[in-house]
């Protein structure tokens, strides 16, 4: 696609509920990236993939959170057992060599737990 | 020590000044510079690269500094339109992983 796509855009969720977060990177990127950004903080890597190489999982913040990505493009991001501090957007992006290493976002799905 | 450290502002000039921003990091191995801009609520977004020798586009500037670790960014004749938050990137040669620098709040006033 033309850009990164992601969906839902927004999810309001009960906590306690699983949620999936859904990322379609832009064709032909190998690098796949997912953050998380709490109003008014900066970025929280969580995960990074790369082509068919295992994933950096450094990132995720317990073990309710997982990511998988399916035949080197699209991506999901699991959240279990959701909490209310689990609430931010969670930002999706790729990039590759060939863009000159540019990282781009896309718009995000915007997460609230009640 | 953040790996990559940023002044929050807010930084609040009126329309048409020149406002300046600097970005320091604290890995000498870091080998590629980026300016993004975020507006509220919305994704980050490339603003431009920063290449060594350092580089303008309109009314940016943006110039690296590797003695010192750091890089700037440079927003001359300020816009309305120009009222974001500014993030720092930084790449480390070898790696993949994006440091992000929390950000410095512009606010430009009519």
């Amino acid at each position: 696609g033309a850009g990164v796509s992601q969906s839902p855009s927004n999810k309001v969720t009960e906590k306690g509920k699983d949620v999936e977060l859904r990322c379609d990177p832009i064709s032909g990127h190998t690098a796949l990236y997912w953050y998380r950004q709490s109003l008014g903080q900066g970025l929280e890597f969580l995960i990074y993939f790369q082509g068919n190489s295992a994933p950096d999982k450094s990132g995720l913040p317990s073990d309710r959170f997982s990511a998988e990505r399916t035949g080197g493009s699209v991506s999901t991001l699991t959240i279990q057992r959701t909490q209310q501090e689990d609430s931010a957007v969670y930002l999706c992006a790729s990039s590759s060599s060939s863009s000159g290493n540019t990282i781009y976002f896309g718009e995000g799905s915007w997460l609230t737990v009640v | 020590r953040k790996e990559v450290e940023q002044d929050p502002g807010p930084f609040n000039v009126p329309e048409g000044a020149t406002v300046a921003f600097n970005c320091t990091y604290s890995n000498s191995a870091s080998q590629s510079f980026f300016w993004y801009r975020q507006d509220c609520r919305k994704e980050p977004k490339l603003l431009m690269s920063v290449y060594s020798s350092g580089n303008e586009d309109g009314r940016f500037t943006a110039q690296l500094n590797r003695a010192s670790q750091y890089i700037s960014l440079l927003i001359r004749d300020s816009k309305l339109s120009d009222s974001a938050t500014y993030l720092c990137v930084v790449l480390t040669s070898g790696t993949y992983k994006y440091i992000f620098g929390t950000g410095t709040r512009l606010k430009v006033l009519a």
